[in-house]
């Protein structure tokens, strides 16, 4: 049982480029999340879905987009990374989304835009 | 809405001694509040819990927290530090209004031997 997991591991681009955060978790969940964790700042959510077919924007959505491909996985993409957003940045799952529930995070993408 | 501040930035104790992480949140309704631990490198991992149930919280590692609706706190504590706890530590807020969870700053714990 592996969890949520995440690839890569870590990623260095240049301002400009784009690339895919890949996320997937095996334990049935209905929710899942995208947050970037910045030094002094906690988490913060860029994305969810509540269910599959669904997603909304977070408290720091600008630059990011997100595609829920199936109940499983949860990509973020990066159309045109630039320095602000060098973070590392979770994915989580949750059985429901709702506000009791445990939610249960990847390892985690470090990411660095020069 | 929904807002969480953790006292410290950074907590220091030797081991072997008490420890407590100071976590106030504010909730326009019945908030559950957590705290998830993060050790270097690595993802959340949940703590404890708590949901409208016993006010006084136990989790895992020998942690505990105590909700106390009049003070708007939910303080982490350990009756003893082992170097193991070494790490950052999170509390967060969600309540059925925002539907969402909102994390505090953090709280990073050094042990000293």
């Amino acid at each position: 049982n592996a969890g949520v997991t995440q690839t890569p591991k870590f990623q260095v681009l240049k301002t400009g480029q784009s690339m895919t955060l890949q996320c997937a978790q095996d334990m049935n969940h209905n929710s899942m999340y995208w947050y970037r964790q910045d030094p002094g700042m906690g988490l913060r959510l860029i994305y969810y879905s509540a269910s599959e077919g669904t997603t909304d924007k977070g408290e720091v959505p600008n630059g990011y987009n997100v595609s829920r491909l199936n109940k499983r996985e949860f990509s973020l993409r990066l159309e045109s990374a630039a320095p602000s957003q060098t973070s590392v940045y979770f994915c989580a799952s949750s059985e429901g989304g709702a506000p009791e529930e445990t939610q249960y995070f990847g390892p985690g993408t470090r990411l660095l835009v020069l | 809405a929904q807002s969480v501040t953790q006292l410290d930035s950074h907590v220091s104790v030797s081991e072997g001694t008490p420890v407590l992480l100071r976590c106030n949140y504010s909730s326009s309704y019945s908030p559950s509040l957590f705290w998830y631990v993060q050790h270097p490198n690595k993802g959340l991992q949940l703590l404890l819990k708590y949901t409208s149930a016993a006010t006084l919280v136990k989790g895992i590692n020998g942690f505990e927290a105590e909700f106390k609706k009049s003070e708007t706190s939910f303080h982490l504590t350990k009756p003893s530090a082992h170097m193991s706890d070494a790490a950052e530590y999170f509390c967060v807020v969600s309540d059925r209004g925002a539907q969402k969870m909102v994390f505090g700053q953090g709280t990073r714990l050094t042990i000293n031997p």
